[in-house]
């Protein structure tokens, strides 16, 4: 596979249910981050990720929960969640160690919280 | 404050009509980045330019083409000729040049009819 992957595409949840989101990247680069876009704001940042460290945590509620074990994975952990959460939940990866670079997105996973 | 406005909600044109999508920015920073990202139906935004601050020269990319205005902020993008397959929600986003973090517009929906 080629470029940044997201799983599930789709995930439907209720609010007391924990689940992972999943983002794969097979670019080579260094950086990755966490967006989430709602129907009725602009995409928002929520975690950005440089060599394996938290670099930006964009004041995210703590039912998130990001993890990068290695600069190619990166994941959102989710419990109890809110209805207002649901959002097409984007990754990107970027070549990582300067702020010049570009960021390229995976196909977003839709969270539905019911 | 840093921002990035996309006054054009949603635009719809006629196939072969030219359309100009327009973007204007709020930053302090005198070093900063530009760029435009397309997102179709399927979710995935894709990467279509990067401008920086000290850049501004237009660039055409086949029926694509920017025009970058440091003295009105502002980073338009046309289409010549449109075609079908452009319809998509188009966003332009601003990165200051000491973070990783990308400011996006509210994004226009382009539809282009047949």
């Amino acid at each position: 596979e080629t470029g940044v992957t997201q799983t599930p595409r789709h995930l439907v949840m209720g609010m007391t249910n924990k689940k992972s989101l999943k983002c794969e990247q097979h670019l080579g680069h260094n950086a990755m981050y966490w967006y989430k876009q709602s129907a009725k704001k602009p995409l928002e940042l929520m975690f950005v990720y440089n060599f394996k460290e938290q670099t930006e945590n964009n004041s995210v509620p703590s039912r998130f929960s990001p993890e990068c074990p290695n600069s190619s994975h990166l994941f959102l952990h989710l419990h109890t969640l809110q209805p207002e959460d649901s959002a097409l939940y984007l990754c990107a990866s970027s070549l990582g160690g300067t702020y010049t670079d570009t960021q390229y997105f995976g196909p977003g996973t839709r969270l539905t919280v019911l | 404050a840093q921002k990035v406005t996309q006054a054009q909600t949603e635009i719809s044109v006629v196939e072969k009509e030219d359309v100009t999508l327009d973007c204007v920015y709020e930053t302090r920073d005198t070093t900063y980045y530009l760029f435009w990202y397309k997102q179709p139906p399927s979710g995935e935004l894709v990467f279509l330019i990067r401008r920086n601050s000290f850049d501004e020269q237009n660039e055409i990319s086949g029926r694509y083409s920017w025009n970058f205005q440091k003295s009105t902020s502002s980073f338009n993008f046309t289409i010549t000729a449109s075609q079908v397959v452009d319809s998509a929600v188009y966003f332009c986003a601003l990165r200051p040049g000491n973070t990783g973090k990308l400011i996006f517009g509210q994004g226009t929906t382009l539809q282009v009819k047949p």
